[in-house]
């Protein structure tokens, strides 16, 4: 079965500085990965998406992940933090034969000026 | 193109009580999955429907049903209601199978449901 796991439930950055959120995989077959971003009271937000093209992604807001098998890591960053960048971010896993969207337990990124 | 629209965006219920969420996929999608959200569990995958059809359903009691209609409109319900069911109901669209885009979900703002 798929799944993915977020390491870290919470993450504190500086305002500027460097985002690393973690997010390792299990699948069998090549998977669609997703990273999701989630505001108070408001529904989830796609940020990017990895389906097997190129296998660093860049996505909205200055987000960028990269897909390494080797690691069965999607890892996702962003070169320096906003204070608006302050949410809750999942990964999430595709399953190719159903398109059921599995989801992480959820990173809450605190942002600091 | 207008997103997901779910209605009621908050809701009140009493123990024993039954609900119904709602929720209007973005024009031209066919496939509705609703999803439940607590602090505990995280995002857990209730069902998925897919023109009027269930396809996928998640590890939940019979309590939780749902249903799409032929415009792809999907309504779920809650019987019974616990404690336990105060959350965030999530719904989220997504396009035709075979499009490529399937597995990119877009969600709804969400139903915040609190059980007293």
């Amino acid at each position: 079965a798929q799944s993915v796991t977020q390491l870290g439930s919470h993450v504190s950055v500086s305002e500027g500085a460097l985002v690393l959120l973690r997010c390792n995989y299990s699948s069998s077959v090549p998977p669609y990965l997703f990273w999701y971003v989630q505001y108070p009271n408001q529904g989830l937000q796609l940020l990017l998406k990895y389906t097997s093209a190129a296998t660093l992604v860049k996505g909205i807001n200055g987000f960028e992940a990269e897909f390494k098998k080797s690691e069965t890591s999607f890892h996702l960053t962003k070169p320096s933090a906003h204070m608006s960048d302050a949410a809750e971010y999942f990964c999430a896993v595709s399953d190719r034969r159903t398109d059921k969207l599995i989801f992480g337990t959820g990173t809450r990124l605190q942002v600091f000026p | 193109k207008a997103g997901v629209t779910q209605t009621p965006r908050y809701l009140i219920k009493t123990r024993g009580q039954q609900v119904t969420l709602s929720c209007s996929p973005i024009s031209g999608h066919r496939s509705v999955s609703w999803y439940q959200q607590t602090p505990g569990q995280g995002l857990q995958f209730l069902f998925e429907y897919f023109s009027e059809t269930q396809r996928n359903k998640g590890n939940f009691p019979g309590r939780f049903s749902g249903r799409q209609f032929s415009n792809s409109r999907s309504e779920m319900n809650v019987s019974t209601l616990e404690l336990g069911d105060s959350a965030l109901y999530l719904c989220a669209s997504s396009g035709s199978p075979g499009t490529g885009e399937r597995g990119e979900a877009f969600f709804g703002q969400g139903t915040r449901l609190t059980v007293v």
